[in-house]
């Protein structure tokens, strides 16, 4: 079955402009979160929906937003964008949400965003 | 805040030779997962450890979860060119929160 589809691969923007990323997670499943990774921070949790409900939210500020639609896929917005954006975006969608742990995460191939 | 070390950060080895990662926590984790990286991908999952004291084996590769559920162990036997990547552990209390991360190279 395919796997999770990340769109765009690349993206560059400017500062102050607002982006939009979108996850495609694999067919049936429901759970999609979404990740930040940088060298110096590592992946840092973003968000995770279910059912087009946000369960989850990390530690960002509110200019990082994001939702699901009834058929799973997902969207992150991050507006006004900033220099320190400039990461990798990952999307991973699972079948079963938490909380008992024992879900596999199945990671897309990441959106790198540039902010120059 | 629940955080997870990694140690060591880096590692660049010879074919042949063994080596071990280290996850550690102050917080317990209902579960723990390892996950290895390529450049330009995903991570990919490796093994979910869910008992304290749990074992795993993935061929050259030994997963342990610690006890007390705060800390975990990778162990690879004989390395090789192909493990080369970026090794993350992960533990799970309602989300998953990632480690830093090892960056293991291996040459041939």
């Amino acid at each position: 079955k395919a796997g999770v589809t990340q769109t765009p691969r690349y993206l560059i923007k400017t500062r102050g402009q607002q982006v939009t990323l979108s996850c495609s997670p694999i067919s049936g499943h429901r759970s999609v979160s979404w990740y930040q990774q940088t060298p110096g921070q590592g992946l840092q949790f973003l968000f995770e929906y279910f059912s087009e409900t946000q369960r989850n939210k990390g530690n960002f500020p509110g200019r990082f937003s994001g939702r699901q639609f009834s058929n799973s896929r997902s969207e992150m917005n991050v507006s006004t964008l900033e220099l320190g954006d400039s990461a990798l975006y990952l999307c991973a969608s699972s079948f079963t949400p938490g909380p008992t742990g024992r879900t596999e995460a199945f990671f897309g191939q990441g959106t790198r965003l540039t902010v120059v | 805040t629940q955080l997870l070390e990694q140690s060591p950060q880096f590692l660049s080895i010879q074919e042949g030779e063994n080596l071990t990662v280290y996850c550690n926590s102050s917080s317990v984790f209902s579960s723990l997962q390892w996950y290895r990286q390529e450049p330009g991908e995903g991570p990919v999952l490796l093994v979910t450890v869910v008992t304290g004291g749990e074992v795993k084996k993935l061929k050259r590769l030994t997963f342990q979860f610690g006890d007390a559920r705060k800390d975990s162990s990778l162990h690879i036997t004989a390395a090789q060119p192909g493990d080369t990547g970026l090794y993350l552990c992960a533990g799970f209390t309602g989300k998953l929160i990632f480690g830093q991360g090892t960056t293991l190279q291996v040459k041939p």
